[in-house]
């Protein structure tokens, strides 16, 4: 298996402009998260979907924010408009869930790493 | 709500020497740990969990954890450290209460292990 995979690993850009990332799961698995990682504040659970429905979104910080997953395959986190706070590494993640011999534990992608002038 | 805590940002120790990492956890039933490692520029990576059973439980790369449950917590351990594990460990945990769906993993802050040769 390939693993989560992530893309762009770099992406950088000015204040203002749209930034879309994007995540392919493992297959089979039907979670999907996306955290973000920054010095300050660690490691934050921005959203998560299960079965391609958001189930919690309480993690991301302003509307500027949207995360969609259009198919078990896919998922984007759009940040619209960027700010030079928003300069961190995003990582997707997915996961089978508990129960069916499964544990839960999370598999993750190797990040985006955003940087806004 | 389930919490970890990770005491240490940072962990120094010499090669050849043993290492611990030091997590607690707060959890409302049981709880579901795991030891995840950041290598720089990559995302983190499944070492070890504790579901139930036996309170050792051995992971990737030589690590090993101890569930000790009077004292809350789930210290990372290697006999015998290498320059090689010199890397950022977080610590999660899942609230194993059943008939809430699926439960989010929360993640310490994380511990910066420096291996000196």
């Amino acid at each position: 298996d390939a693993g989560v995979i992530q893309s762009p690993r770099h992406e950088v850009t000015e204040m203002g402009q749209e930034v879309t990332l994007r995540c392919k799961p493992i297959s089979g698995h039907d979670y999907l998260f996306w955290y973000r990682q920054t010095m300050m504040r660690g490691l934050e659970l921005l959203i998560y979907f299960n079965n391609n429905v958001p189930i919690d979104d309480s993690g991301m910080p302003e509307d500027r924010f949207s995360a969609k997953m259009p198919n078990a395959s896919f998922s984007t986190l759009k940040i619209q408009p960027s700010e030079p706070r928003d300069s961190a590494v995003y990582f997707c993640a997915s996961s089978t869930p508990r129960g069916r011999g499964r544990t839960g534990e999370l598999f993750f992608g190797e990040g985006s790493r955003l940087t806004v002038l | 709500a389930q919490s970890v805590a990770q005491p240490e940002d940072q962990v120094n120790v010499a090669e050849g020497n043993p290492l611990t990492v030091k997590c607690t956890y707060s959890v409302s039933g049981n709880p579901y740990l795991f030891w995840y490692v950041q290598y720089p520029n990559r995302g983190l990576q499944f070492l070890l969990k504790y579901i139930t059973g036996d309170n050792l439980v051995k992971g990737s790369y030589g690590f090993e954890a101890e569930f000790n449950k009077s004292q809350t917590s789930f210290h990372l351990k290697k006999p015998s450290a290498l320059v090689s594990d010199s890397a950022l460990y977080f610590c999660a945990v899942r609230d194993d209460e059943e008939n809430t769906g699926f439960q989010k993993l929360v993640f310490g802050t994380g511990t910066r292990l420096l291996v000196s040769p």
